[in-house]
């Protein structure tokens, strides 16, 4: 069964400096990976997936992430934060049942200081 | 384009009270809707999914039921319910039944019970 797993509850950047949120998933098949990012009270916001084209996918705001078959990994980056980055991230498998469904991680929660 | 809206916004209720939480989408015909969950400090919980028009599949037993009685709305309902009920209620839809697909996500509805 595939399954997501964020290591990091809370990631604290200062404003400038490299944005690294880990996402590990574990899958018997290809997995297609996403990053969601939510604001207070806000619903989900997709920021970029990975669908087996390019491992490395662009997404909005100058967030990135690397799918790394050997480390199981789909790490989402961002070159210099942003004040308004503040939010949740959330990574998520999606199930091959043929139909769309999702199985999300924890989340972690990113803190920008300036 | 496509819109999500849910409502209410915000909700409290006392325990025992029922509870009916309506989510439509616009600018899009034959959904995929979904329902989840996000309690306090916790990941997102799938609850219930629609295909069509009368069809509902759940996830997780619970004290909570939905219904799609037309192709665009998607209600969650209960009929008394729990402290435990407490949570982040979102609504989603996709536009396929393809695994690369995007969840797009309503604004949520944030219930209290008390």
């Amino acid at each position: 069964a595939q399954s997501v797993t964020q290591l990091g509850s809370h990631v604290s950047v200062s404003e400038g400096a490299l944005v690294l949120l880990r996402c590990n998933y574990s899958s018997s098949v290809p997995p297609y990976l996403f990053w969601y990012v939510q604001y207070p009270n806000q619903g989900l916001q997709l920021l970029l997936k990975y669908t087996s084209a390019a491992t490395l996918v662009k997404g909005i705001n100058g967030f990135e992430a690397e799918f790394k078959k050997s480390e199981t990994s789909f790490h989402l980056t961002k070159p210099s934060a942003h004040m308004s980055d503040a939010a949740e991230y959330f990574c998520a498998v999606s199930l091959n049942t043929g139909f769309q469904k999702l199985v999300f991680g924890t989340g972690t929660r990113l803190l920008v200081s300036p | 384009s496509q819109t999500i809206h849910q409502w209410p916004a915000t909700l409290v209720q006392p325990v025992g009270s029922p509870l009916s939480l309506e989510c439509t989408v616009e600018g899009t015909s034959n959904p995929n809707l979904y329902w989840y969950r996000q309690a306090a400090g916790r990941g997102l919980q799938l609850l219930f999914y629609s295909v069509g028009i009368g069809q509902i599949s759940s996830e997780v037993p619970q004290n909570l039921s939905a219904s799609r009685p037309q192709d665009r709305q998607f209600i969650l309902s209960s009929k008394k319910l729990l402290l435990s009920d407490s949570g982040f209620y979102l609504c989603a839809w996709t536009g396929g039944g393809h695994s690369t697909d995007t969840q797009y996500f309503g604004p949520g509805t944030r219930l209290t019970v008390l």
